[in-house]
């Protein structure tokens, strides 16, 4: 079958540094992409990583191992605009493409 | 604005009733993916079209039915309506079939009373 794991909550104070981590089983892995959703808002998309190495857009970084079924979420210069719910979801090709989310990460950035 | 619209925003009917939610793509975008988002719940993917024809299904209902029509523009059904189908139904559009980067729309926010 297929799961993602990913912690539910992580608080983090403004201007530090925070990772989301996210490990994952599924047959036929294809990327892992990471999303961004505010309370009652749509989720964003953040950025995908389909090889292994880290992927860099603005203060955030996303990481993949596909040895170790595992990713991250890298989060600089935290701002308390950045307290949402991330998103790690896996690109699954059996069966066609269809992609996983798992349950989400809180992120409470705080003064 | 992600450019993917969706209609109504909200729609609250009763028990047994049928809705049809509608998404309209990002111009260009030929995949449309449709999920359901439960209170406090994260996504579930229901279904994905590419242009006009069903490429995976996920936890999808036999109540639910979906398809594409040639503009591109997508439909979700939900028919016999209970209360455990109240959430955020989401669409989502990608330019190929890998969705390596989806656009969201806002969403229709479901509930059944």
């Amino acid at each position: 079958g297929q799961s993602l794991e990913q912690p539910s909550e992580v608080t983090a104070v403004e201007g530090a540094i925070v990772q989301i981590n996210c490990t994952y089983q599924t047959s036929g892995f294809y990327g892992l992409s990471w999303y961004q959703q505010h309370d009652g808002g749509a989720p964003t998309f953040l950025s995908y990583n389909g090889l292994d190495g880290l992927e860099e857009t603005g203060r955030f970084s996303s990481f993949l191992s596909r040895s170790d079924s595992y990713g991250y979420l890298l989060l600089q210069e935290l701002q308390m605009k950045d307290s949402a719910s991330y998103f790690c979801a896996v690109r699954d090709g059996t069966g066609g493409f269809k992609t996983i989310f798992g349950a989400g990460t809180r992120l409470f950035v705080k003064a | 604005d992600s450019g993917v619209t969706q209609t109504p925003k909200h729609l609250i009917t009763a028990t047994g009733q049928r809705v049809t939610l509608r998404c309209s793509p990002r111009s260009g975008d030929l995949s449309v993916y449709w999920y359901q988002q439960s209170l406090d719940q994260g996504l579930q993917f229901l279904i994905q079209y590419y242009n006009g024809e069903e490429r995976a299904k996920g936890n999808i209902l036999e109540r639910f039915s979906a398809q594409q029509f040639p503009d591109l523009h997508s439909e979700l059904n939900l028919s016999s309506l209970e209360l455990g189908d109240s959430a955020l139904y989401f669409c989502a559009s990608s330019v190929d079939q890998r969705e390596t980067e989806a656009f969201f729309g806002q969403g229709t926010r479901l509930t059944v009373v």
